[in-house]
């Protein structure tokens, strides 16, 4: 089944801990993101990718890194997660840039 | 910077109510417009694509038409299952960059 899976689905955390979101898609698909969404502000670009290393800042990139060392994966880096870093996170992967994008189930972090 | 604006926030709906949900856009260059259904706690899923202006896409209850200014996402009798928040989404620029509205709730009542 094509899809984009990401892990964990959901993630309570402490502040400074660094952690890992993996995102992983079957679809040998060339360009991927990360968003996030929050309550009265929808969906905000944070990095994205359009081919293995090569990536680039969106619209909220600052507290993430990312990575894309293989075409598959693409995972977001917290390095000192933040209380405002709380969010519902997706992955999403286009075949090509100007066609649909597929997201992933979202994983919910919170950091207290 | 590019803009899109959805209307309205939420709408309510009787079972089989036609009804319209906008997204009205100011952008440079759209390359194209994107519809997405999202589910309580779920990624968004692809509706449709439009490219240009006049372009019109069907499926099911479901209708979606692209002016040089907004699109209209068209909902033909509506049944609860229709239930969810619908978003449209502009593509622009060479980063090939989707910037996203805030979204519509429709609920849909038996």
């Amino acid at each position: 089944e094509a899809q984009v899976t990401q892990n964990p689905r959901y993630l309570i955390t402490v502040t400074g801990k660094k952690l890992t979101v993996t995102c992983s898609q079957n679809m040998n698909h060339e360009y991927m993101s990360w968003y996030r969404q929050d309550p009265g502000l929808g969906l905000r670009q944070i990095y994205y990718s359009m081919n293995v290393e090569v990536t680039d800042k969106g619209d909220v990139p600052e507290g993430y890194k990312v990575s894309r060392k293989e075409k598959r994966n693409f995972p977001l880096i917290l390095e000192s997660p933040s209380p405002n870093q709380t969010s519902l996170y997706f992955c999403a992967s286009r075949r090509i840039p100007n066609t649909e994008a597929f997201f992933g189930q979202g994983t919910r972090l919170t950091v207290v | 910077e590019d803009q899109v604006t959805q209307s309205p926030e939420a709408l309510r709906l009787q079972e089989g109510e036609s009804s319209s949900l906008n997204c009205s856009y100011t952008v440079s260059g759209l390359r194209g417009l994107f519809w997405y259904r999202q589910d309580p706690g779920k990624g968004p899923e692809f509706l449709f694509t439009l490219y240009s202006a006049g372009e019109e896409k069907e499926k099911e209850r479901l209708k979606a038409t692209l002016t040089k200014k907004e699109s209209f996402l068209h909902i033909t009798a509506p049944k609860p299952e229709d239930s969810a928040t619908y978003l449209c989404a502009v593509l622009t620029g060479a980063n090939s960059k989707l910037t996203f509205g805030k979204g519509i709730t429709l609920s849909v009542r038996p």
